[in-house]
């Protein structure tokens, strides 16, 4: 069955730590990949996307991803993270149509 | 300002009690689509919309109607709802066309007791 797969459940780290979050999704052929963020008690909003060329993706805040075929991945990336990156995160996945399909989130929690 | 506009923020019925959850955009998109949130579970379609009159389940669609007589609204109707549609719902919308991303709306916590 095609999915989307978020590895952490719930990651914890302090202020100015590294953030690495992984995404793997299951369908083959040409994939627009997103990530969204949602922060407490908000709506989600869209961090980046990819849909083709550079695979290395930057996005708002200071975040970027890196879409490898070949691994089927599209990880999250973060040189130093703040307090206010404390959020909900969201990989998602579409094939051709608007048809958008959700990872399970993970949630971080940065301690000031 | 575009936007996604939900009503209600917050709800909280009985169970049974038909209800009635309203979707707006301001952004003339042909697709619109209804998601429930649950912890663990992420983000999972109900119903979506390709454009006026044009509506298919998604995921999750029992219990659960929609309708779109015009472009701009989708509404969500639950029409006798349980406790186990209690939930976080999202509506979302975007242009036709696979690469664009989904506007959200606030959210709607409903909760069915």
């Amino acid at each position: 069955a095609q999915s989307v797969s978020q590895h952490n459940h719930h990651v914890i780290l302090s202020e100015a730590a590294s953030l690495e979050l992984g995404c793997n999704y299951s369908y083959g052929g040409t994939v627009n990949l997103f990530w969204y963020v949602q922060y407490p008690g908000q709506h989600l909003q869209l961090l980046l996307k990819y849909f083709s060329g550079d695979p290395l993706v930057k996005g708002i805040k200071g975040f970027e991803a890196e879409f490898i075929k070949s691994k089927f991945s599209f990880n999250l990336r973060k040189p130093s993270v703040q307090w206010s990156d404390t959020a909900e995160y969201f990989c998602a996945v579409n094939v051709f149509t608007n048809d958008m399909r959700f990872g399970a989130g993970t949630r971080l929690t940065v301690k000031p | 300002e575009a936007q996604v506009t939900q009503n209600p923020r917050y709800l909280i019925t009985v169970t049974g009690k038909k209800l009635t959850v309203t979707c707006s955009q301001n952004m003339n998109h042909e697709y619109m689509s209804w998601y429930r949130q649950d912890p663990g579970l992420g983000l999972r379609q109900i119903y979506y919309s390709m454009n006026v009159e044009v509506t298919d389940k998604g995921d999750v669609p029992e219990g659960y109607k929609v309708s779109r007589k015009e472009k701009r609204n989708f509404p969500l109707i639950l029409e006798s709802p349980s406790p186990n549609q209690t939930s976080l719902y999202f509506c979302a919308s975007t242009s036709v066309g696979g690469g664009s991303p989904l506007h959200f709306g606030n959210g709607t916590r409903l909760t069915v007791t």
